[in-house]
Order: structure tokens, then C-alpha cells, then sequence
């Protein structure tokens, strides 16, 4: 079974700009989420959706957007970036709460995308 | 929002040693879960622990769940270098999960 894969891996952009990231889900995980990952901050959640529907959304500006396409696929997109938003990000893919084996929650957790802000 | 501590922050071992990392909080978790994260990679799923006072050996790793399920410790018995990584955990059975900031643990040979 493939796991979870996001693209880009690698992304440098300048302050102001705005980015797109991709995550495909393992198949069969209809949940996603999205997290960022700092050296002082650690692992933060930023959203997550279900069936083409934002499930939560963590405590980030609305700069920091996402979405979720009818094949499970998300992408998520930051706007006007500022040198703050150079992080690791995360896409996790999950079964939902109570549905097949797990009802923990338990996230399958891609490479990432390290984006760098200049 | 629950919080969790991880501690210690940093650990750097010789090859054979044996290590503790301790995930703690003032909150009641309905279950934890342990990830390992090397570098250039996402965390991976190691464990997840239920019921207080709750036991998990995976290889060298054992996994404990503390009886009032507010903390979790993870020992690694006879550490080798392939252990190295960041050590995180989460409080699962809500959404989103909570993460803790991690030990990154350091097996010298």
C-alpha cells in the first residue's frame, strides 16, 4: 500500500509570494490534515478535512488556507508569506474517528514539504 | 487545549545504554500515542495506549501508560544508533491531536 505523498519536497520562495502544497492520501483515508513543524513551536495542527469538508482548523491566520478534492487529495495554500511561515509541513492522512480499525485517530504522516522563506 | 511535556528536550546516549522519555500533563487523555520522526521524514506511528496502567513492548521499546492516563513513558533498552530520531507524543481520541515538542535522542556508536 503507497503512503502518504506530498510535493513539492522542496520549495523557496520570497516574502510576499504565495505557495500551493499537495498531499495524496494512503487510499482509502478519506481524512487529512495539515500540520506545522518549527524547531520552537514543534508539531502545530492547522486543519483537517473530511469528505471535501474542513473538519477543524487550528489557531493560524487566514493566509493559511486548504481544501480537500473528491479523491481525498488536499492542497493547501499560503498567501502573502512572511519569513515566519518557513516551516516544515506536514499531511497526515487518517481513517475518521470510529470507522475501521483505528479510532484513535492514528495519522499516517508524509516526507513533508520544507518550504523557506526568503 | 491539553498541553504535554516532553522531557528531556534533548538526549545524547552511547550505543548499548538504556533511556526513559516522559510525556506529562495536568490533563486526562483518553489514549496517547508515540511517533518517531528521522531526519527529512514525516513522524511515524510507533504505539498507541489506552487504559491506564497499560503496558507495550515493541522490540527494545517498552511504552507505559500512567494509571490516572495523565502521563506515558517510553524506554528504550540496549539504545543503537538506528534509534535516533525525535521522539514525540499525542494525545489522540479527539481531533485534532496534540502534539508534545519532542526528544530527539542521539545513539553515539
Amino acid at each position: 500500500k503507497a503512503g502518504v505523498t506530498q510535493t513539492p519536497r522542496y520549495l523557496i520562495k520570497t516574502r510576499g509570494q504565495q505557495v500551493t502544497l499537495s498531499c495524496s492520501p494512503i487510499s482509502g483515508h478519506r481524512s487529512v490534515s495539515w500540520y506545522q513543524q518549527t524547531p520552537g513551536q514543534g508539531l502545530q495542527f492547522l486543519f483537517e478535512y473530511f469528505s471535501e469538508t474542513q473538519r477543524n482548523k487550528g489557531n493560524f491566520p487566514g493566509r493559511f488556507s486548504g481544501r480537500q478534492f473528491s479523491n481525498s487529495r488536499s492542497e493547501m495554500n499560503v498567501s502573502t508569506l512572511e519569513l515566519g511561515d518557513s516551516a516544515l509541513y506536514l499531511c497526515a492522512s487518517s481513517l475518521p474517528l470510529g470507522l475501521g480499525k483505528s479510532s484513535y485517530n492514528e495519522q499516517f504522516f508524509g516526507p513533508g514539504t520544507r518550504l523557506t522563506v526568503l | 487545549t491539553q498541553l504535554l511535556e516532553q522531557s528531556p528536550q534533548f538526549l545524547s546516549i552511547q550505543e548499548g545504554e538504556n533511556l526513559t522519555v516522559y510525556c506529562n500533563s495536568s490533563s486526562v487523555f483518553s489514549s496517547l500515542q508515540w511517533y518517531r520522526q528521522e531526519p527529512g521524514e514525516g513522524p511515524v506511528l510507533l504505539v498507541t495506549v489506552v487504559t491506564g496502567g497499560e503496558v507495550k513492548k515493541l522490540k527494545r521499546l517498552t511504552f507505559q501508560f500512567g494509571d490516572a492516563r495523565k502521563d506515558s513513558s517510553l524506554h528504550i533498552t540496549a539504545a543503537q544508533p538506528g534509534d535516533t530520531g525525535l521522539y514525540l507524543c499525542a494525545a489522540s481520541g479527539n481531533t485534532p491531536l496534540v502534539f508534545g515538542k519532542g526528544t530527539r535522542l542521539s545513539v553515539i556508536a
